[in-house]
């Protein structure tokens, strides 16, 4: 069974840009979360999606978003980069989420450089 | 606001020693905890989740402990292996969904 799978492993973007980071989950999995890691703050929770519905939003300004597609895969979009930004994107799926007892599968996560 | 603190920072042992990483939390209102390990520039692998109705988890060499009341989970490492490196992270699941304590990296030398 594959892994959770994150493309691009590596980004580098200047200030002002937007990006769109990409996560495909393990074969019948219905949620997706999605987290920022950086060295000062940690894992930090973005948002959780669950049949293409946002379920659950972390303490995050509004220029990042995302979506969940039919397939499953989701999609984060984050809009006028700044630098705080630079950090590691991780992705994370399960079948229906943690709340209901299941492990969470991690990705390699997208490494993103801002500029 | 959970708030997750896990004790040491960081740990450097010979191989073959047994030991404890700790975690604790402010908000025992939590479906279950996790415990992950992460090796450098890589995602997260999930090595046990104590539901709340638990005390503990086995796994191998691992066992983790869980005691809501308190707020305070242990992940017992026993035979530490220089494999076993990484960053170990606790993460209790609850209505502001996973809080992630800052880690514990454990070094084990050969």
């Amino acid at each position: 069974k594959a892994g959770v799978t994150q493309t691009p492993r590596y980004l580098i973007k200047t200030r002002g840009q937007q990006v769109t980071l990409s996560c495909s989950p393990i074969s019948g999995h219905r949620s997706v979360s999605w987290y920022q890691q950086t060295p000062g703050q940690g894992l930090q929770f973005l948002f959780e999606y669950f049949s293409e519905t946002q379920r659950n939003k972390g303490n995050f300004p509004g220029r990042f978003s995302g979506r969940q597609f039919s397939n499953s895969r989701s999609e984060m979009n984050v809009s006028t980069l700044e630098l705080g930004d630079s950090a590691l994107y991780l992705c994370a799926s399960s079948s229906h989420g943690t709340a209901n007892n299941e492990k969470l599968f991690f990705g390699s996560g997208t490494q993103l450089s801002v500029l | 606001k959970q708030e997750v603190t896990q004790i040491p920072a960081a740990l450097s042992v010979p191989e073959g020693e047994n030991l404890v990483l700790n975690c604790s939390f402010t908000d025992s209102a939590i479906y279950n905890l996790q415990w992950f390990r992460q090796d450098p520039g890589k995602g997260l692998t999930s090595l046990l989740l104590i539901q709340s109705s638990q005390r503990e988890q086995t796994s191998g060499r691992l066992n983790a402990s869980l005691d809501k009341s308190s707020g305070r989970s242990t992940l017992y490492i026993a035979a530490s292996q220089p494999g076993d490196s990484a960053t170990y992270l606790c993460a209790p699941d609850g209505s502001e969904k996973l809080v992630f304590g800052k880690g514990t990296k454990l070094t084990v030398n050969p």
